[in-house]
This record gives structure tokens, sequence and C-alpha cells, in this order.
């Protein structure tokens, strides 16, 4: 069965340090990978998504990045983070298009 | 117009009852609709796939797909205190191709 592992489940920045957040799937081959945020009280922003190595579709202009080295791995990244970071950040996959979205445990992310 | 709506409710239950959870979507070429449960500070956890107009029961679950009306409802039977958590819906399909739109969720109490 396919499991997806996202960490750290907790993070706490000061404003201006860099950020990285990994997410890895298991059991599957070639998944769809998608990487939401959610604010406190507010639905899930979709911030990027990828369909296979090296590809990265961008949904929202901001200071995040997000890269994925392998196939089943997606990482999320910043070089500077802002209080507007914060936030309960969601990894997910699905086998392709269409298809239902699987979340991992998320992390819990507080700017200082 | 949002994309996908949802009366953010809360709605509010006794155990037992059926509870109706409603959402509308504007873009007439989805094809793929997901309800998904959220419980205070976890991530959403998949529980109907709807892809076809008509009703799909799942135990005490049951998704209606109207694509004429542009309308997707879930009904829980005999609701429980446990399942008391926001209800998210989601649309794939369309203009939107490849990723999920959500709403913004639908609050569910089911007091004993």
């Amino acid at each position: 069965s396919q499991t997806i592992h996202q960490w750290p489940a907790t993070l706490v920045q000061p404003v201006g340090s860099p950020l990285s957040l990994e997410c890895t799937v298991e059991g599957t081959s070639n998944p769809n990978l998608y990487w939401y945020r959610q604010a406190a009280g507010r639905g899930l922003q979709l911030l990027f998504y990828s369909v296979g190595i090296g590809q990265i579709s961008s949904e929202v202009p901001q200071n995040l990045s997000a890269s994925r080295p392998q196939d089943r791995q997606f990482i999320l990244s910043s070089k500077k983070l802002l209080l507007s970071d914060s936030g309960f950040y969601l990894c997910a996959w699905s086998v392709t298009v269409g298809q239902p979205q699987h979340f991992g445990d998320g992390t819990r992310l507080s700017i200082l | 117009q949002k994309e996908v709506e949802q009366n953010s409710g809360p709605l509010s239950v006794p155990e037992g009852a059926i509870a109706s959870l409603n959402c509308t979507y504007s873009d007439r070429g989805s094809q793929s609709f997901f309800w998904y449960r959220q419980y205070s500070g976890k991530s959403p956890e998949l529980i109907m796939s709807i892809y076809s107009n008509g009703d799909k029961e799942d135990g005490r679950f049951t998704a209606q797909l109207n694509k004429a009306s542009q309308y997707v409802s879930l009904l829980i039977r005999d609701s429980q205190p446990s399942d008391s958590a926001t209800y998210l819906c989601a649309v794939s399909g369309g203009t939107s191709y490849g990723k999920l739109t959500f709403g913004q969720g639908t609050i569910l109490t089911v007091h004993p």
C-alpha cells in the first residue's frame, strides 16, 4: 500500500530564516505531488504541483519554491521566511490527474 | 463567484440524525468530485469520490452528484459525535485540470 511521509510535524522559525520541508511517498511510482498551505480557519491553498521529476508548476507567486529531485520526493523551500508564511503545510499525492489526492500529516509552521 | 462554494456552518445535528452537506461549483467542465473530512489540527482524509451523476453509497455516507445543477452533496446517516469535523468539497477537471479546487469547508457538530 502507498504511504506518504512528511516532516517535521511542527516547526518554529524566526523571520528571515530559511525553510526546508520534505515529503516522500512510498509504494507507487511517478505520482503527482502537491504542496498546499492552510492558514488558520481558512481553506486549502495550492502552492505547487509536480507531474514528474524536475517538473514544477507554481500556483501562487511568493517567496517559496519547490523541487522534485527524485521520483517520490518533494521539497518545499524558502530562502527568507516572512510572518505571512505561518500556516499548516500539507503534502499530497495522487496516482494521476482526476484521481483523489491523499495527504500527509502536515507541518505546522510558526514564524516568530 | 468562488469556484467551489460550501456553507461554512457550523451545522449542528443531534446524534443519530442525518447530516446533509452541500457544495456547488462553477466550472461546468468539472469531472471528478471528492469529499474530505478534516479533524481539528489534522490533515484532510478522503471519505468519498464520485464521478457520475446520481448517488454513491459507502457505509453511512452517501454522495450525490448533479452535474446539470453543478451540485454535489454528502449525506451522513446515523451521525455520531465522532463525525464532528470540517468537511471539504473538492472538484477536479475543466479549467483546473490536474488540480483539485477546494471549498472552504463546512463545520459539522454532532451533539449527543
